[in-house]
Order: structure tokens, then sequence, then C-alpha cells
């Protein structure tokens, strides 16, 4: 079955630090791969997003590249910012499918 | 437009009691889902829906139920509360599967004691 495996938190730095968050999957097929952003005490939210191979999704200053050969989708960012404390998911969906599968998640506390 | 809405936002059970979560979209989507998120976990997939009419189990379905007799709702009920059901349980809708995002709602914090 499908999985999606996300480094572990929580991650703490300093506000203008580059960030990493690792994320690989197993999927069966060619599935569509998310980065969802949850704020405390809200709903997920889509923060970017890739449908094929070499893709790059990319949205307020993050970005995701969807590498196939290496089955990973790692969220970077090269400055942070305190606003951008928040859980972080990676997540895929196969094209055919009606599921998404989500990581584990990844607590990132971003201090001043 | 509202987008996903839930309620309540929070709800205390008792252990045996039981409950409707409801969710509701404006949004005209036919694909609806249930989530729960346990505290430093994912989501795990309840139910879902391709359209009305149409519902189909997820990974985690024991003790739920779902209908979907509108496009808009989709309410999720607990028959008998038990403690493992703490959680917070989230709705989200899509327009197409595989690569339309999903919306979420608020979330409703549910404590069965």
């Amino acid at each position: 079955g499908n999985s999606v495996t996300q480094m572990e938190g929580p991650v703490t730095l300093s506000e203008e630090a580059f960030l990493t968050i690792n994320c690989t999957y197993t999927a069966t097929g060619y599935p569509s791969l998310f980065w969802y952003v949850q704020y405390p005490g809200e709903g997920l939210q889509l923060l970017l997003k890739a449908t094929k191979a070499d893709d790059k999704g990319s949205n307020k200053g993050f970005e995701a590249t969807y590498r196939k050969e290496t089955t990973s989708f790692h969220l970077e960012k090269g400055s942070v910012q305190v606003s951008d404390s928040a859980v972080y998911f990676c997540a895929l969906e196969e094209t055919s499918g009606s599921r998404l599968t989500f990581g584990e998640g990844t607590q990132l506390t971003v201090n001043p | 437009n509202a987008g996903v809405t839930q309620t309540p936002k929070f709800r205390i059970l008792k252990i045996g009691q039981s409950m409707t979560l409801q969710c509701a979209q404006d949004m005209n989507h036919n694909y609806m889902y249930w989530y729960r998120q346990d505290p430093g976990m994912g989501l795990k997939l309840i139910y879902y829906s391709v359209g009305a009419g149409i519902t189909d189990k997820g990974e985690v379905p024991n003790g739920y139920n779902v209908s979907r007799s509108t496009t808009e709702d989709f309410p999720l009920r607990l028959e008998l509360a038990a403690p493992s059901q703490t959680s917070v349980y989230f709705c989200a809708s899509s327009r197409r599967t595989g690569i339309d995002e999903q919306f979420f709602g608020p979330g409703t914090r549910l404590t069965v004691l």
C-alpha cells in the first residue's frame, strides 16, 4: 500500500534560517504529492503540490521538487519567519484513487 | 463562500453516548472526507464519499457511520462513544481526486470520558 514518511520533529529554528523537511513515499502507481500546513487551532490548508515527476511546487517562499528516482518530495525554504511556525504534512494521492495518505507531520517552531 | 464548515467545535461525551458531527461545503464538490487526527500523528481517513448516495470506508471506519443524502452535507455518526474515539475530527472536500487540493474544515475536538 501507499505510505509517506517524514523526518521526525519537532524542528526549532531561528528566524531567517534555512529549512528542510524531508519526505519520502512509497506508492504503487504515479501519485500526486502535496504539502499541507496546519496553523495552531486550524484545519489543514494546501501549501504546494506537484503532479508529476520533476515538477516543482512553490508557494510563499516554500519549494518542493517531485523526485521519482529517490521517491522524495522534500520541503525547503531559504529564510523562515516566525509566522511559519506550524505543523507541516506531506501527503500523496494516486491519480486513479480518491484518498490522501498523510505523513505523521513535522512541528516547526521559528524563534525571533 | 464559507468553504467547509463543521459543528460543533468542541464536545465532551460520556462512554456509550451517541452524537453526530456535522459537515457542510458550499463549493459544489463531489468528493468529501472524514479524518481523525490523534496527538502527534498524521490524519487517518475514516470514511469518504464520491457523490450523493455513495460512501466508502477508509482506514479506520470501525465505530463510525456516514451518510451523504445531498452534495453539500456529509455527517459523521458515532453510535457508542469509546475513549479511543477521543480525537480531533476534520471534514474535507475536493472537486477531483488525484490532482485537486482538499479543502479542510476547522475541526471538531471530541473528548470521550
